[in-house]
């Protein structure tokens, strides 16, 4: 199974900061890479696929970048509903494989 | 606008079963594929099972496969889980989730999630 180490596991901002959020994948997976986001008590809710493509109705302020096996998620200036916690999944093989999640907490 | 309905979770005893549903809307339900995705107690996501559209291919994830089955029933646009010989480390939400591309040849990944049904295995 393909290994997906994310980090850091937990970060503090405050609004406006710049919050970038790494996946590094055990082995190449293509971009097949989707970030999550998950609020307390709610759904996970899909932001971004094949690694750079923000998803219909998802804030520009969001963004996906590869470089090799690392992938990253920045948050251009956090807002305060960006509070939660963040996963991200490759789909490059199955079983798909989720990261152990970031949580944005305000500082 | 797509809907996710999840039901039948509950407190179970180790070795038992339990079915989930879910029940889907809004949606064309037989052109996509279905996935089941859990949640432990403050733990992270671990993908458990999926179908195609028609129920032909079915992929489940080693932690489970032999004790669950997933299903479907398009003319009811209901997604099933039959989980057997429950143990402890199965306790988690239960997500219903939609599949926007799947293949039998590589992963997928989830574009619509229900908000869970919580299965808890306890004596």
């Amino acid at each position: 199974d393909i290994q997906m180490t994310q980090s850091p596991s937990s970060l503090s901002a405050s609004i406006g900061d710049r919050v970038t959020i790494t996946c590094r994948a055990s082995q190449g997976i293509s971009n097949s890479l989707a970030w999550y986001q998950q609020k307390p008590g709610k759904a996970p809710k899909l932001l971004l696929s094949a690694a750079s493509r923000l998803e219909s109705g998802v804030p520009s302020r969001f963004s996906g970048r590869t470089s090799g096996t690392d992938y990253t998620l920045t948050i251009s200036s956090l807002q305060p509903e960006d509070f939660a916690t963040y996963y991200c999944q490759q789909y490059y093989s199955t079983p798909q494989t989720f990261g152990q999640g970031t949580k944005v907490e305000i500082k | 606008e797509v809907q996710l309905v999840e039901s039948g979770g509950g407190v179970v005893r180790p070795g038992g079963s339990l079915r989930l549903s879910c029940a889907a809307s809004g949606f064309t339900f037989d052109d996509y594929g279905m996935s089941w995705v859990r949640q432990a107690p403050g733990k992270g996501l671990e993908w458990v099972s999926a179908i195609n559209w028609n129920g032909a291919y079915t992929h489940y994830a080693d932690s489970v496969r032999g004790r669950f089955t997933i299903s479907r029933d398009n003319a009811k646009n209901s997604l099933y889980l039959q989980m057997h010989s429950l143990r402890a480390e199965d306790t988690a939400l239960y997500y219903c989730a939609r599949v926007l591309v799947f293949s039998t040849s590589q992963g997928y990944y989830f574009d619509y999630w229900g908000q869970g049904t919580l299965v808890t295995v306890s004596s």
